[in-house]
């Protein structure tokens, strides 16, 4: 089905450990963004691509590394996750005019212990 | 000064009634808005966006835009217990980011 998938939808894991988590649109979307969402913090912007090996930091970028090799893909990686990293991610596409929306995926809840 | 910000609720309204819900933003420049709705536990989803200044309006909801005043605002008529969730307003600042407010959060009562 056509639309902007994430996976895995529920993560555990360890403090120190590297986690990848996914992103993959179908719609050929030139934009692709990552926010994470915390309670009393909203949505914030980790990081957002405007093609395919262009990549740009959003405001909370610091122990995130992002990749888009592909366009349909966006993969955000932890380098080495900290409790402060748990939250629930969402990855985000739109295409490249500035009234087009931005369309989210189903999130990913990642727990850091 | 925050990019985007918005009534912080909660806001409590009886089934039928119209909930008002408001937004600033900071930058003079930018041009496009949009309001989400988001469950509680779901992604945000799209309800309206507006890009001139006026009303917009899609079935019960109306989108109002002061682009002097830099002041958008979403009105939800005859509110449902359906309508119960957190709405999120988003503003296109720059590069084609958008910036979004912390959310007000909507409760309709029956």
């Amino acid at each position: 089905d056509a639309g902007i998938t994430q996976s895995p939808r529920y993560k555990i894991t360890e403090t120190g450990r590297q986690v990848t988590l996914m992103c993959h649109q179908t719609w050929s979307h030139s934009y692709m963004f990552w926010y994470r969402q915390d309670l009393g913090h909203g949505l914030r912007l980790i990081y957002y691509s405007a093609a395919a090996d262009i990549t740009d930091k959003g405001e909370v970028p610091d122990g995130y590394v992002v990749s888009r090799s592909k366009t349909e893909n966006f993969p955000l990686t932890l380098e080495s996750a900290t409790r402060s990293q748990t939250s629930v991610y969402f990855c985000a596409s739109r295409q490249g005019f500035y009234n087009s929306p931005l369309h989210f995926g189903n999130g990913t809840r990642l727990t850091v212990t | 000064q925050k990019e985007v910000e918005q009534n912080s609720g909660p806001l409590s309204v009886p089934e039928g009634a119209i909930a008002s819900l408001n937004c600033t933003y900071s930058d003079r420049g930018s041009q496009s808005f949009f309001w989400y709705r988001q469950y509680s536990g779901k992604s945000p989803e799209l309800i309206m966006s507006i890009y001139s200044n006026g009303d917009k309006e899609d079935g019960r909801f109306t989108a109002q835009l002061n682009k002097a005043s830099q002041y958008v605002s979403l009105l939800i008529r005859d509110s449902q217990p359906s309508d119960s969730a957190t709405y999120l307003c988003a503003v296109n600042i720059r590069d084609y980011k958008l910036s979004f407010g912390a959310g007000t959060t909507v409760t309709v009562r029956a």
